[in-house]
């Protein structure tokens, strides 16, 4: 596609309850991070892909939240047992290649988390 | 490890006049440095980067920053605000030397008043 594509835009979900949010990355990409946007916090590293693996992780906040990515493209970052300090927009981005490279990172509109 | 520190949460212009939003870094080696731009209910649009080579960067809508490895700055400006430039910027790092992430200041909202 000619952008980052995320889905649901929007979400509201019962506390407790598990849900999943996926991103579609540029065509091509090799390079997928997510990023949690919230009040206070700022933007927050959660995880980074090249290609299927995930060689930096360190930002996944708790065991709740998982992250995995197949065929090089379409990545699913899932949320267990949410809580309300969840509730944040979750921000997908992708680049032809890795951090080093300073290649332009691309983000997606994110997909706004409300946990009631 | 690498950081980022904006000064200012708020900034407020009058259209027309000069946009100047701070930005500076820490970071063990010379980074990558970025400006973003977010729009309300939008996700983040890079403005300009620098990563070698001419340290004044210049970018979309009129935007430019100097990267000045003395003042471990890197301030976005711009000559003249324009009402469309009401958003919030963020300004990011890479830390070249340990290959991590990209860090995000806390960003600055622009303000452009008539």
């Amino acid at each position: 596609g000619a952008g980052v594509s995320q889905s649901p835009s929007n979400k509201v979900t019962e506390k407790g309850k598990d849900v999943e949010l996926r991103c579609d990355p540029i065509s091509g990409h090799t390079a997928l991070y997510w990023y949690r946007q919230s009040l206070g916090q700022g933007l927050e590293f959660l995880i980074y892909f090249q290609g299927n693996s995930a060689p930096d992780k360190s930002g996944l906040p708790s065991d709740r939240f998982s992250a995995e990515r197949t065929g090089g493209s379409v990545s699913t970052l899932t949320i267990q047992r949410t809580q309300q300090e969840d509730s944040a927009v979750y921000l997908c981005a992708s680049s032809s290649s890795g951090f080093l490279t300073g290649n332009t990172i691309y983000f997606g509109e994110g997909s706004w988390l409300t946990v009631v | 490890a690498q950081s980022v520190t904006q000064l200012g949460s708020h900034v407020s212009v009058s259209e027309g006049a000069l946009v100047l939003l701070r930005c500076n870094y820490s970071s063990s080696v010379p980074p990558y440095l970025f400006w973003y731009v977010q729009y309300p209910n939008q996700g983040l649009q890079l403005l300009l980067k620098y990563t070698t080579g001419a340290t004044l960067v210049k970018g979309i809508n009129g935007f430019e920053a100097e990267f000045k490895k003395s003042e471990t700055s890197f301030h976005l400006t711009k000559p003249s605000a324009h009402m469309s430039d009401a958003a919030e910027y963020f300004c990011a790092v890479i830390d070249t030397g340990t290959a991590s992430k990209l860090t995000f200041g806390t960003g600055t909202r622009l303000q452009v008043t008539l």
